[in-house]
């Protein structure tokens, strides 16, 4: 069964500084990574994906993941962050053989400082 | 206009109450979602649903049900609320075209309280 693991429940950084959130997945093949984001009081929106390829991804707003097999990671990266950043950011991972459906880690709380 | 909506967008009920969560959506997307979310435990899937005949059981079905009236419509029912299923709940689609990606379209969320 596939698994995803977010570290860090609350990450906290000041405008303008960059920033990381951890992703770890578990899956016997290549995965199909996704990073959501949940701004306050809306639904998720799809950031980036990754199914095959180049292992850096780009994404909207941005952001980028990079998909390190040997780490089993896929990092969300931004070089300066917004204040319209903060919000609760979600990594997903899917399997062809699972049916369309989607495992989502608990999630991690990014705050803004200006 | 939103492409995946939810009505109500918040309720508040009491235990023993049967409640009824719609979702619509324009994507024209056969594959429909039900998760809920609850603070540090992310997203659970509840029910999915790939065409109007073929409805699954997600990880945490227990307690509710669901219809598929059309393709566009998905309907969440808790027959008999109870306070442990205060959450948010999402609805969501996928193109079968997308669906080996999984990557989903989510609604903007419906907010419940049990009391």
């Amino acid at each position: 069964a596939q698994s995803v693991t977010q570290p860090d429940i609350h990450i906290t950084v000041s405008e303008g500084a960059s920033l990381e959130l951890r992703c770890n997945y578990s899956y016997g093949a290549t995965p199909y990574l996704f990073w959501y984001v949940q701004s306050p009081g809306q639904g998720l929106q799809l950031l980036l994906k990754y199914f095959s390829g180049d292992t850096l991804v780009q994404g909207i707003k941005g952001f980028e993941a990079e998909f390190k097999r040997s780490q089993s990671s896929f990092n969300l990266r931004k070089p300066s962050v917004h204040w319209s950043d903060a919000a609760e950011y979600f990594c997903a991972v899917g399997a062809p053989t699972n049916a369309g459906k989607s495992t989502f880690g608990d999630g991690t709380t990014l705050t803004v400082k200006p | 206009d939103a492409d995946v909506t939810q009505t109500p967008r918040n309720r508040i009920t009491k235990t023993g109450k049967r409640i009824m969560l719609e979702c619509s959506q324009t994507k024209g997307h056969d594959r429909m979602y039900w998760y809920r979310q609850d603070p540090g435990l992310g997203l659970r899937l509840i029910y999915y649903s790939f065409d109007v005949k073929d409805i699954n059981k997600g990880e945490i079905s227990d307690g509710y049900s669901v219809s598929r009236q059309a393709q566009a419509k998905f309907s969440l029912s808790l027959e008999s609320a109870i306070p442990n299923q205060t959450a948010l709940y999402f609805c969501a689609t996928s193109d079968p075209g997308l669906a080996d990606l999984n990557e989903q379209f989510f609604g903007p969320g419906t907010r419940l309280t049990v009391l």
